[in-house]
């Protein structure tokens, strides 16, 4: 079974520069979440899909940051325009929605770096 | 709201001894407990998770967890540790109903000297 696919791996951008993530989740798996994980600390939720509705966005900048989910599967988080403190590893994860206990499967996560 | 508190950051352990990294946790409500943990430049790999069902849990790699809710703790613990288990680990916490959202503890990095 193919895992959670992210890109790029690794980007590095000028501050005030806007930057796209990708993300496809595991086949069947209804609930997408997009992390952010500064360095030295946990991964914090920026926001979480059932299918191609948004659940919860509340920790979202959404002054500068979006995310969608067309058609319930890829979903893409931009940031525009990006700050310095917007350099960390962006994780997305899924998991087979309700009903579940929990466990959410990850990428291997984009990091980011804005100079 | 849910929250974990991982005491301390770091935890250096020699080949072969215990290890234990501690969490603790804040619940209104019954919690689901996760340990994921993540290895350089990879994604976070689920260990093991209670679900409130037996209470100690035994997970992938020797590594096993007691819940105990009069401590508010759910301490992860290997009898043994193998220089592969140098990584990067991380206690959450769930609501035990609705959409399941995890919320992460700061992380402690796990050393293991020859």
């Amino acid at each position: 079974e193919a895992g959670v696919a992210q890109s790029p791996r690794y980007k590095i951008i000028e501050k005030r520069q806007s930057v796209a993530f990708w993300c496809n989740p595991i086949s069947g798996h209804a609930t997408l979440y997009w992390y952010q994980q500064i360095l030295g600390q946990g991964p914090k939720l920026l926001i979480q899909f059932q299918n191609n509705g948004v659940v919860d966005d509340s920790q979202l900048p959404k002054d500068r940051f979006s995310a969608e989910r067309l058609k319930g599967v890829d979903s893409t988080l931009k940031i525009q325009p990006a700050k310095l403190e917007d350099s960390a590893v962006y994780l997305c994860a899924s998991s087979s929605g309700t009903g579940n206990t929990g466990e959410l499967f990850f990428g291997e996560g984009s990091r980011l770096t804005v100079l | 709201a849910q929250s974990v508190t991982q005491l301390g950051s770091h935890v250096s352990v020699s080949e072969g001894a215990l290890v234990l990294l501690r969490c603790n946790y804040s619940s209104s409500v019954p919690p689901y407990l996760f340990w994921y943990v993540q290895y350089p430049n990879q994604g976070l790999q689920l260990l093991l998770k209670y679900t409130s069902a037996a209470t100690l849990v035994k997970g992938i790699n020797g590594f096993e967890a007691e819940f105990k809710k009069s401590e508010t703790s759910f301490h992860l613990t290997k009898p043994s540790a193998h220089m592969s288990d140098a990584a990067e680990y991380f206690c959450a916490v769930t609501p035990y109903t609705g959409f399941q959202k995890l919320v992460f503890g700061t992380g402690t990095r796990l050393l293991v000297s020859p």
